[in-house]
């Protein structure tokens, strides 16, 4: 299984400041298809995950555009531009370019 | 606007077999775009992802679990089903059913059902 590895595991921010969440694999996520199969979910307290990006760096729907992702092969970058209350809770990368797809461990987003 | 609601008892003796039900409204599962799935998440700890199905019933599983997992569909009821079988206490965990697409990945949960195994 491919292995996702993300840092920090937790992150304390004032709101209107940014933050920046670190994802690596441990195998590259770039398909022959030229696509890059990465992932970034929000799992808000007591809720399903939503998905924030797809391949890398598409936000998803409704996602404001304070959310960036950007990175290549095995690195990856998930920040926010200006932390809003709202913000909280467990980010999750997720590959799927080979199956099983799988998550990193989560890293906690708390507002000082 | 699409929905999946997971069903199934919230309480299962170890060793049995634990079952669960997805059922989608909103759209129909037998859409060539995606696949069907189901994820869980033990008590403070992170995702794990169980298996996925197609319309067509074609599976996969995950290797970690392949021996003890089924899942299955019935396009007629627009539900897909996940047996969990000889389970013990580390099965215990809040199980989501999702839709998986080739581009968004999984991009529509359920809100989830808690299963604990305890006798």
């Amino acid at each position: 299984d491919i292995v996702m590895t993300q840092t920090p595991l937790s992150l304390s921010v004032t709101p209107g400041q940014p933050a920046s969440i670190s994802c690596k694999s441990s195998q590259s996520l770039l398909h022959s298809d030229g696509k890059t199969y990465l992932y970034w979910y929000l799992q808000k307290p007591g809720q399903p995950p939503q998905l924030l990006i797809y391949e890398v760096s598409n936000r998803f729907s409704g996602v404001p555009d304070r959310f960036s992702g950007s990175g290549s092969g095995t690195d990856f970058t998930l920040k926010i531009s200006r932390v809003e209350a709202e913000d909280v809770g467990v980010y999750y990368c997720m590959q799927s370019i080979q199956l099983p797809p799988t998550f990193g461990q989560g890293t906690k987003l708390e507002i000082k | 606007q699409l929905q999946l609601q997971e069903s199934g008892p919230g309480l299962v003796k170890p060793s049995e077999t634990l079952s669960l039900t997805c059922t989608v409204s909103g759209g129909s599962i037998s859409s060539s775009s995606y696949y069907w799935g189901w994820i869980r998440q033990p008590p403070g700890k992170g995702l794990e992802w169980i298996g996925s199905i197609y319309y067509s019933g074609s599976t996969y599983y995950n290797p970690s679990l392949k021996s003890r997992v089924t899942i299955s569909v019935d396009t007629s009821k627009n539900q897909f089903s996940l047996k969990l079988s000889s389970v013990t206490a580390a099965d215990t965990a809040v199980y989501y059913c999702a839709r998986r697409g080739a581009i968004l990945g999984m991009d529509v949960w359920g809100k989830g059902t808690t299963v604990t195994v305890s006798s």
